[in-house]
């Protein structure tokens, strides 16, 4: 397909437990975000990537939370020991160049249950 | 760290109404987008912008740089429209991520 893709679209998991949530940007767009929503809430960003390097992290809330880019297309977010407040949709968004002069494409977002 | 207020949260309007959405926010910044949520759904991006002013069919954005302040305008809206409307910016001088605002719940009733 075209736009961005991720997998799983719902994934529920028991406390303590480690997870990986995978997105495939647009074939070409070197940028890619990943960004986390709460019900009721606004995305709210995690890390950036510009081809395999994480260009900004301060995202990320804890250091049970990291992300890999190896080949600058297909990202991976982990999480280790899932708490129950890791509970939200996780989105993953690529675009050609940065958010000052390129639209985002989002993809549908990953729904991650902590129970 | 910016702070990105939308108003209103909630509108519920007549098909064919006009309608405005607002975003303000505290730091000077690089671009403002406007991003469409349908429930359940992936975001569509309708608008980037960092200046003036911008037309795609029925929606308009505007921002004024000076005032910290842009506006969403949908004309003739339609049952469709109905989605949570969420404006985002980036900081001038800041990381490339987003801060996003908690987004605008619009129904437009048939």
């Amino acid at each position: 397909g075209a736009g961005v893709s991720q997998t799983p679209s719902n994934k529920v998991t028991e406390k303590g437990k480690y997870v990986e949530l995978r997105c495939d940007p647009i074939s070409g767009h070197t940028a890619l975000y990943w960004y986390r929503q709460s019900l009721g809430q606004g995305p709210e960003f995690l890390i950036y990537f510009q081809g395999t390097g994480a260009a900004d992290d301060s995202g990320l809330p804890n250091d049970r939370f990291f992300a890999v880019r190896p080949e600058g297309s297909v990202s991976t977010l982990k999480i280790q020991r899932t708490e129950r407040g890791d509970s939200a949709v996780y989105l993953c968004a690529s675009s050609q160049g940065t958010t000052d002069n390129s639209p985002l494409h989002f993809g549908n977002g990953t729904r991650l249950t902590v129970t | 760290k910016n702070e990105v207020e939308q108003s209103p949260q909630n509108l519920t309007a007549q098909e064919g109404e006009f309608i405005t959405i607002n975003c303000s926010y505290s730091v000077g910044i690089s671009a403002l987008h406007w991003l469409q949520q349908h429930p359940g759904g992936g975001i569509v991006s309708l608008f980037m912008l960092s200046s003036g002013k911008k037309k795609h069919g029925r929606l308009i954005a505007t921002i004024n740089i000076q005032e910290k302040h842009s506006s969403l305008h949908i004309t003739a809206s339609h049952p469709r429209d109905s989605a949570v409307y969420i404006c985002a910016v980036r900081s001038r001088g800041g990381a490339d991520g987003l801060t996003f605002g908690k987004g605008t719940h619009l129904i437009i009733q048939p």
